[in-house]
């Protein structure tokens, strides 16, 4: 069936320092990409997106990454910030999202 | 507030009991999904509807679950004889169906079964 493999599940970087979290997924007909932030006890929220017609995107801070012939995929945040610090959960969309199950990002100060 | 809301926001019930949750989507998003979310864990797709019509049921949904969309607006999900298992988040979300599919979450319901 359909799959979001997400890695790390857990991710420590310094301040101001960048973080990458990667995804895989196993569904050819998956053509777009989310990545939603949800801090405690709120609902997800989107940050990013990036389409399968897309190889890459960025805004501000944040860029993702997509190699549709390997299937991967991947959020890269620079000059990270303590409000950087929260879930970051990867999906893959065809008609239903599909998650992952989440990376724990966590900024030390 | 335009976006999505959901109702209750939490809800405490003992093992057993019926329970409703609504989700009144964007106005103008003509697909909803079902969401359920445990702790540490990423949401787990239940359901959708395209306008009135309930496209997909996951096999993660048993014969306890219902969930209805009658007028292509608003959406019910009941759970009948709650086990404690059924303790999580219950996301909704809506998306406007194009050739790709954002959707926007609601800011869930939480169910605690006793």
């Amino acid at each position: 069936g359909e799959n979001v493999e997400q890695h790390p599940s857990t991710l420590s970087v310094q301040e101001g320092d960048s973080a990458v979290i990667k995804c895989t997924y196993s569904d050819s007909a998956s053509n777009y990409f989310p990545w939603y932030k949800q801090e405690l006890g709120k609902r997800p929220q989107l940050i990013i997106d990036i389409r399968s017609n897309v190889g890459e995107k960025k805004d501000q801070r944040i860029a993702v990454t997509l190699n549709k012939t390997a299937k991967h995929f991947s959020l890269h945040i620079t000059e990270t910030q303590p409000e950087d610090s929260a879930v970051y959960f990867c999906a893959a969309s065809g008609d239903k999202i599909i998650f992952g199950k989440g990376t724990r990002l966590h900024i030390l100060p | 507030d335009t976006g999505v809301s959901q109702d209750p926001r939490h809800k405490i019930t003992k093992r057993g009991q019926n329970v409703t949750f609504r989700c009144d989507p964007i106005s103008e998003h003509n697909r909803l999904y079902w969401y359920r979310q445990t702790l540490g864990q990423g949401p787990e797709f239940l359901t959708y509807f395209q306008n009135e019509a309930q496209l997909e049921k996951s096999r993660l949904l048993s014969d306890r679950f219902s969930a209805e969309r009658p007028k292509g607006s608003f959406s019910t999900l009941e759970i009948q004889r709650t086990e404690q298992g059924d303790s999580a988040m219950y996301l909704c979300a809506s998306s406007f169906r194009t050739s790709f599919n954002e959707q926007f979450f609601g800011p869930g319901t939480r169910l605690t079964v006793l």
